[in-house]
């Protein structure tokens, strides 16, 4: 049973440049969730997908923007790069018709912004 | 929105010692969440408990709902349960996103 997997693990970006960021869900889950974790904090909720669409968004700029395919993966896309943004961004999936919304997380990547 | 507290924010143990971690939630939630962040950065799900009491382990973990707190305990510590422990909530009136709060650090010394 694979679990949620993310791509690339690491990523070192100059400010001004573009990110794409990819998660593939945990075998058998439809929605995916993405959280952004600064340094000695807890993840911040940024958007999550289903169906294709965005379901729910969080306080985050229309920088981030995101994508989901028909195999339920996910992309998640930052513009316009800021020193800020750097953080470990972390993909959660979890299945709608589950009653419990139970989420599952991926390893996460870590973007460096410079 | 819902504010999610956690105490201690920071716990150093000696290996075999037992610990309590609290969350506190300023609202009804439908679903609570523990977790562990081990070193690398992976969030490792612990329990799903929006309420009552569950065990895994040396692991067990308590929700009051009514009165808007968990507990994690750990016992009999060891050195590989050093990390960050999370708790999250979800209330689903207000869409399906986590709310993390702030983890508790824990080392645990051999």
């Amino acid at each position: 049973d694979a679990g949620v997997t993310q791509s690339p693990t690491h990523l070192i970006k100059t400010r001004g440049q573009q990110v794409t960021l990819r998660c593939s869900p945990k075998s058998g889950h439809d929605t995916v969730s993405w959280y952004q974790q600064a340094l000695g904090q807890g993840p911040q909720f940024i958007f999550q997908y289903y169906e294709e669409e965005e379901r729910q968004r969080g306080n985050f700029p229309d920088r981030f923007s995101g994508h989901q395919f028909p195999n339920y993966s996910s992309e998640l896309n930052v513009n316009a790069l800021l020193l800020g943004d750097s953080a470990l961004y972390l993909c959660a999936s979890s299945l709608v018709r589950e009653n419990t919304d139970t989420q599952y997380f991926g390893p996460g990547t870590r973007l460096t912004v410079l | 929105g819902i504010q999610v507290e956690q105490s201690p924010p920071d716990l150093i143990l000696q290996e075999g010692a037992n610990s309590t971690l609290r969350c506190n939630f300023s609202d009804s939630v439908n679903n609570l969440q523990w977790f562990h962040q081990n070193p690398w950065g992976q969030l490792i799900n612990l329990f799903y408990i929006p309420s009552g009491t569950k065990q895994n382990g040396r692991l067990s973990a308590t929700t009051v709902a009514t009165e808007r707190y968990s507990l994690l305990y750990i016992s009999s510590s060891q050195t590989t349960d050093s990390g960050v422990y999370f708790c999250a909530v979800l209330i689903k009136a207000a869409g399906n996103k986590l709310t993390f709060g702030g983890g508790t650090r824990v080392l645990v010394k051999p």
